[in-house]
């Protein structure tokens, strides 16, 4: 119950287009949903984030979808720039508690 | 940049011999954390501190250790390390506990032969 599953494990896109990587979780408790982007011999840093009181948060770019009754939650990045080229990791906690569980990452590779 | 550094950035070991990583940061925070980043694995969490000499155990603490004995200092130890240990380790902190962020140091890359 722990568990955020995230797809696809790799997405290629060309310059301008959209990128849309999928999360979906089983603990009902969640409620809180992170997005982190990491850059090759970097840490993760925080992309955008939502809680499930609203369905969609946008932030230039960045837009999360959140849909509730199925548990799912993703990430488009609209406009997608070969500098948006990095590993993007999902997760999810329970408030801002301790034990944050973050999916498998998606690699995303934004063609010139 | 959140004052965090992570030493040492690499390292490589033979099985059985003890490790310690070390994450220090400047900004006095009271939550901090050690992860492990393994391909399809995303980041699990391996103990977390909420104060000095405050600890708890994460996902994946078998065969690891931890101590704080100052707000700047979070120290992980492989007391013997394994081969299943070779991975990539962040730390990370956090600002407070109103606050979802995790701030997370540049790595550190452990080899284990």
């Amino acid at each position: 119950q722990q568990q955020v599953k995230q797809s696809p494990q790799s997405l290629i896109v060309q310059k301008g287009g959209i990128s849309i990587i999928n999360c979906a979780y089983e603990n009902t408790a969640f409620d809180y949903f992170p997005w982190y982007q990491q850059f090759p011999g970097k840490g993760p840093a925080l992309l955008i984030a939502i809680r499930p009181d609203v369905s969609e948060k946008k932030e230039g770019r960045f837009t999360i979808s959140f849909n509730k009754s199925a548990k799912q939650f993703s990430l488009h990045i609209m406009d997608s720039q070969p500098g948006d080229s990095a590993t993007y990791f999902c997760a999810a906690s329970i408030g801002y508690g301790q034990n944050f569980v973050f999916g498998p990452g998606t690699r995303l590779s934004v063609l010139p | 940049d959140a004052g965090i550094t992570q030493s040492p950035r690499h390292k490589v070991t033979e099985t059985g011999t003890p490790v310690t990583l070390r994450c220090h940061q400047t900004e006095n925070h009271r939550y901090m954390y050690w992860y492990r980043q393994d391909p399809g694995h995303g980041l699990r969490l391996i103990h977390y501190s909420y104060g000095v000499k405050d600890t708890d155990k994460g996902e994946v603490s078998d065969g690891y250790s931890v101590s704080r004995s100052k707000t700047e200092d979070f120290l992980l130890t492989l007391e013997s390390a394994t081969s299943s240990q070779t991975s990539v380790y962040f730390c990370a902190i956090k600002q407070g506990a109103n606050t979802g962020e995790l701030f997370f140091g540049e790595g550190s890359r452990l080899t284990v032969l």
